[in-house]
């Protein structure tokens, strides 16, 4: 079964410029999840989708980052203008969110590699 | 709202060295505890996940261990080997969320 892949694996910009990272789940997982890592910190959810539908997006900086799951199956993150700040791994993640979901599912995530960005 | 330490925040020790690495978390409503490593510009790999109905679960070396009730885990590696050299992450499971502590950082040297 393949993991989650995610593209590019790594990407240098200069500030203000824009980048779009690329996310396809596991076939089949519903749930899809978007994080950024800090160099030193755990990861920090930005985004969650059920499907193509956003479920949580409150840690979202949305003045400069977007996401979208069109067809409910791959996923872009995009940062437009980028900051110094936004230089981080962003990860993604996908889970079978089971029909029965509640407090004895299991909803384990799994993540892909990642994408390294650098604001330069 | 939920907050996970991890303790200590590095660790360096020679090979063969049994490690214990410390997990705390807030809120103990919790439903799944996970343990990850993640090697240096890399992904996370899961190592162990602990249900909330769990006491301990084993992977060969590692031993991963949930006390809801006082909001702990510990994960034993027993026999460090310098592959190990990594940074471990705990994570617990809100319902469908999944709250990261700030990882040990792991180096085993030969």
């Amino acid at each position: 079964e393949a993991g989650v892949a995610q593209s590019p694996r790594y990407k240098i910009i200069e500030k203000r410029q824009s980048v779009a990272f690329w996310c396809n789940p596991i076939s089949g997982h519903a749930t899809l999840y978007w994080y950024q890592q800090i160099l030193g910190q755990g990861p920090k959810l930005l985004i969650q989708f059920q499907n193509n539908g956003v479920v949580d997006d409150s840690q979202l900086p949305k003045d400069r980052f977007s996401a979208e799951r069109l067809k409910g199956v791959d996923s872009t993150l995009k940062i437009q203008p980028a900051k110094l700040e936004d230089s981080a791994v962003y990860l993604c993640a996908s889970s079978l969110r089971l029909p029965s979901a509640g407090r004895l599912a299991k909803n384990i995530q799994y993540f892909g590699a990642g994408t390294r960005l650098s604001v330069l | 709202k939920q907050e996970v330490t991890q303790i200590p925040a590095a660790l360096s020790v020679p090979e063969g060295e049994n490690l214990v690495l410390n997990c705390s978390f807030t809120d103990s409503a919790i439903y799944n505890l996970q343990w990850f490593r993640q090697d240096p510009g890399k992904g996370l790999t899961s190592l162990l996940l602990i249900q909330s109905s769990q006491r301990e679960q084993t992977s060969g070396r590692l031993n991963a261990s949930l006390d809801k009730s006082s909001g702990r885990s510990t994960l034993y590696i027993a026999a460090s080997q310098p592959g190990d050299s990594a940074t471990y992450l705990c994570a617990v499971y809100n319902t469908d969320k999944l709250i990261f502590g700030t990882g040990t950082r792991l180096q085993v040297f030969p």
